[in-house]
């Protein structure tokens, strides 16, 4: 079975600081993506990193994809209380790229 | 707007009735996906399906949940003699996934949930 850790679970921090929240995996994954849910929604998507190694950059967050594809990390630079929320990370399965496997999150508040 | 979208937004019923939640997913998405999801956790997968064949179905908890897509469209997930435990947000999400070079692009569009209350 495939999992995906997330850590930490909770992080709350003040305006201004930076973070950085952890996935990972004893399993391969051929891609993995991260989502941002905010109170009442649904998970929005933030980014795919496809390739082991690979480095996305999305205005203050950046995403990175392990050398191996068995882990992620996002990091949040100068973080601001519009990016408070549910931080989840998604990998998708080895040889079955239709099916996701979710961690379980990383509730973040920043607050001002 | 296209998006997905849910219905019944809120569904309040008795222990022992059955439920159905019914997603209708964005136009020409190929994939449809049904989870549960707890307060501030990730989603739990339940089943999917590209157009209307169910290909997985080893997240339904039990014999009392069931799905089905019959055109490719809109689905619907069905509980049996719900109980309490099976209060919770039941989201629906859908992907394009048209296949070859897309495939590793499974991005999911999510639609705003059921919440399920049983009493």
């Amino acid at each position: 079975t495939q999992l995906l850790e997330q850590s930490p679970q909770f992080l709350s921090i003040q305006e201004g600081e930076n973070l950085t929240v952890y996935c990972n995996s004893s399993s391969v994954f051929s891609s993995l993506q991260w989502y941002r849910q905010e109170p009442g929604e649904g998970p929005v998507l933030l980014v795919t990193v496809v390739t082991g190694g690979e480095v996305k950059k999305l205005k203050r967050l950046t995403f990175q994809f392990g050398d191996a594809r068995k882990d992620s990390s996002l990091h949040i630079t100068a973080a601001q209380p519009g990016d408070t929320g549910l931080y989840l990370c998604a990998g998708a399965a080895a040889g079955n790229n239709r099916k996701l496997i979710w961690g379980l999150g990383t509730s973040l508040a920043v607050n001002p | 707007g296209a998006g997905v979208s849910q219905s019944p937004r809120y569904k309040v019923t008795k222990r022992g009735q059955d439920v159905a939640l019914r997603c209708d997913p964005i136009s020409g998405h190929v994939s449809l996906y049904w989870y549960r999801q707890a307060l501030g956790q990730g989603p739990e997968f339940l089943t999917y399906f590209n157009y209307e064949a169910q290909q997985d179905k080893s997240g339904l908890p039990n014999d009392r949940f069931s799905a089905e897509r019959p055109e490719g469209s809109i689905s619907t997930l069905t509980i049996q003699r719900t109980e309490q435990r099976d209060s919770a947000m039941y989201r629906c999400a859908s992907s394009l996934l048209a296949g070859g070079a897309q495939l590793i692009y499974n991005e999911q569009f999510f639609g705003p949930g059921t919440r399920l209350t049983v009493l």
